[in-house]
């Protein structure tokens, strides 16, 4: 099983700073990667798929870099309906496998 | 509009058995792999399970396998996922989303708990 790691766990941003999350896998997963979005109450959203794509209707703030291991989402400049839960997810091999999450709030 | 509905979930005493259902529409449900997510309370998301488009290929988690089964009806558009023999740490909230690579729609997902 791939075990994927988010680094930091909470990272706190004031609205229009830039925020950087992480995401490592323990072996190549190639560009296989989501990126969700959850708040509170809510299904998860997806934001990015093969790594660097954005889905349907993602804000450009939103780009997802990586491949291999190390993973990345950046979010240029946060507005308020960003403070949420973020999780990325390894789709390469069975079991299909996510992160435990970084939660992103108001600093 | 694509839509996901699931229902059939609720309280079961620890061994017992759940059917849960997910209503698909607003696209060719037959021609996407689907996917169970589940949610244990204040925690992050679990795979649980996938089935390919004509239900020939599917896989599990192995926490769940011998144990729940995935199967999806193409002529009434819907996913289900049969959970016998529940524990405890089965306890969570169950979301259906659509496809494999990268779930681009959910459900609002249904609470299974499991407790006596």
């Amino acid at each position: 099983e791939i075990v994927m790691t988010q680094s930091p766990a909470t990272l706190s941003v004031s609205p229009g700073e830039r925020a950087t999350l992480s995401c490592r896998a323990s072996q190549s997963v190639s560009s296989n990667l989501a990126w969700y979005q959850q708040k509170p109450g809510q299904a998860p959203r997806l934001l990015i798929y093969g790594a660097s794509t954005r889905a349907t209707g993602i804000p450009a703030r939103f780009s997802g870099s990586g491949s291999g291991t190390e993973f990345t989402l950046t979010i240029s400049s946060l507005q308020s309906e960003d403070f949420a839960v973020y999780y990325c997810q390894q789709y390469n091999n069975w079991p299909q496998t996510f992160g435990p999450g970084t939660k992103v709030d108001i600093k | 509009e694509v839509q996901l509905v699931e229902s059939g979930g609720g309280l079961v005493q620890p061994g017992g058995s759940l059917r849960l259902s997910c209503a698909a529409s607003g696209f060719t449900f037959s021609s996407y792999w689907m996917s169970w997510v589940r949610q244990a309370p204040g925690k992050g998301l679990e795979w649980v399970a996938n089935i390919k488009q004509d239900g020939s290929e599917k896989y599990y988690v192995d926490s769940v396998k011998g144990r729940f089964t995935i199967s999806r009806d193409n002529a009434k558009n819907s996913l289900y996922l049969q959970m016998n023999s529940l524990r405890a740490e089965d306890t969570a909230v169950y979301y259906c989303a659509r496809g494999k690579s990268g779930y681009g729609y959910w459900g609002q997902g249904t609470l299974v708990t499991v407790s006596s």
